[in-house]
């Protein structure tokens, strides 16, 4: 079955940096892979979804990278402020059907 | 904008007291999922559902039922409550594969079972 890692240290950067975090997942390269928030206490809520044939995805002061080779997303959040602060998931299809495995998430804390 | 609304925000039961806890969308989405979600284990499928009266295990089943009798909601059930299901409780929904398989998730129940 389709195994994700992301990284369950926290990340803890300076405000105005810019943020990257990593998702690596272990067997068939999925359709597409999507990116998640979720604050304390609160579901999860869509952030980008990128599909196997696009490089890289672009929302504002996010950004999304797709290497099949790799095996790899990285998501990355320019200029990084305070209320960027929250605990980032990805998760990719699964199954067929629309099912979705996630990953375990990163904390990223953005301090003054 | 989808709404995924629960029941309930916090929740305490006593162990072998039966739970429902209980989803509805707003969005006419065929897709329901019911997740469970604790530290270090990140979000787990309990049971989903494609169409009303449609239901399939997710990979953690064991101790759940669910009910989909109107396409709106979605109800989870604990037949008799034990203390290792106390969790964060969390239901989503989405429209069929093949067009977005974004996954629109409701604010969570937190369960407590003494």
């Amino acid at each position: 079955s389709q195994k994700i890692e992301q990284n369950s240290e926290a990340l803890n950067i300076q405000e105005g940096k810019t943020a990257t975090l990593t998702c690596n997942y272990t067997n068939y390269s999925p359709a597409y892979l999507q990116w998640y928030r979720q604050d304390p206490g609160r579901g999860p809520v869509f952030l980008l979804l990128i599909r196997e044939n696009e490089k890289e995805k672009r929302k504002e002061r996010l950004k999304v990278t797709f290497d099949t080779t790799l095996k790899q997303s990285l998501f990355h959040i320019t200029a990084s402020q305070p209320t960027d602060s929250a605990t980032y998931l990805c998760a990719l299809a699964t199954g067929g059907g629309n099912k979705l495995t996630f990953g375990t998430g990163t904390q990223l804390k953005v301090e003054l | 904008d989808v709404k995924v609304t629960q029941s309930s925000r916090y929740l305490v039961k006593r162990t072998g007291e039966k739970v429902f806890l209980e989803c509805v969308q707003d969005m006419d989405h065929e897709n329901m999922f019911w997740y469970r979600q604790d530290p270090g284990l990140g979000l787990r499928l309990i049971y989903f559902s494609y169409d009303v009266k449609m239901k399939e295990k997710g990979d953690i089943p064991e101790g759940y039922s669910v009910s989909r009798e109107k396409k709106e909601r979605f109800s989870l059930i604990l037949e008799s409550a034990s203390t290792n299901q106390t969790s964060m409780y969390l239901c989503a929904s989405s429209l069929p594969s093949g067009l977005t398989d974004t996954q629109y998730f409701g604010p969570g129940t937190r369960l407590t079972v003494l």
